[in-house]
């Protein structure tokens, strides 16, 4: 157990479906991360939010939209989706950005999307 | 932007050999480097961690070290078991951005019993 549960952990989609992946954390951490992990780019950074403000947003195109209601929560939605998006996506939180010094990573176990 | 350098791929050894992965780093401001491990289906989970004031770190079998002037920090784990197969991970931040950090392309370590 990690204290970051992702779900679902598998999901496939058409191309014109509308779904959305869930992160909660139970850490009480206040800094929370979506990533991409494919073949071609093992670990790719998305969108990182910080006392739920977006404080990254890796030019990721507009089909992804990221939601983070509060600290614990973070959602990505889905529309529109290419082929090329199936990957495993991974959900990550630390305590915090910035000033209080660096701090690993805790990461969720991703959600499988497959596009059809 | 930092940037991040993993080698090698892939690594195969023989179970209670040694194994080691190296990582170099663009950005001398980057003070913090974690490294991560991934087991199959499961997410990256952090295994050890070194900042930038200290040029060793261990933790049992596995040990962290840095070169700050070279730019390069190494993972030598000892005494490999079947469980050490995965892949593993190295990352560089800074002090003012540090949960942000950037990635390594991995290394895919197999551990042959």
């Amino acid at each position: 157990e990690t204290g970051v549960t992702q779900t679902p952990r598998h999901l496939v989609m058409g191309m014109t479906n509308k779904k959305s992946l869930k992160c909660e954390q139970h850490l009480g951490h206040n800094a929370m991360y979506w990533y991409k992990q494919s073949a071609k780019k093992p670990l790719e950074l998305m969108f990182v939010y910080n006392f739920k403000e977006q404080t990254e947003n890796n030019s990721v195109p507009s089909r992804f939209s990221p939601e983070c209601p509060n600290s614990s929560h973070l959602f990505l939605h889905l529309h529109t989706l290419q082929p090329e998006d199936s990957a495993l996506y991974l959900c990550a939180s630390s305590p915090t950005i910035g000033f209080r010094g660096n701090q690993p990573q805790h990461f969720g176990d991703g959600t499988r999307l497959s596009i059809l | 932007g930092e940037n991040v350098e993993q080698h090698p791929s892939t690594l195969s050894v023989q179970e209670g050999d040694s194994a080691v992965i190296k990582c170099t780093y663009s950005d001398s401001a980057s003070n913090y480097f974690p490294w991560y491990k991934q087991e199959l289906g499961k997410g990256p989970q952090l295994i050890i961690d070194i900042r930038s004031n200290v040029g060793e770190k261990k933790d049992q079998r596995i040990a962290v070290t840095l070169n700050k002037t070279a730019k390069h920090f190494s993972l030598h784990i000892t005494e490999t078991q079947p469980e050490d197969s995965a892949v593993y991970f190295c990352a560089a931040s800074q002090g003012t951005n540090a949960g942000k950090s950037t990635f390594g392309d991995g290394t895919t370590l197999t551990v042959k019993p």
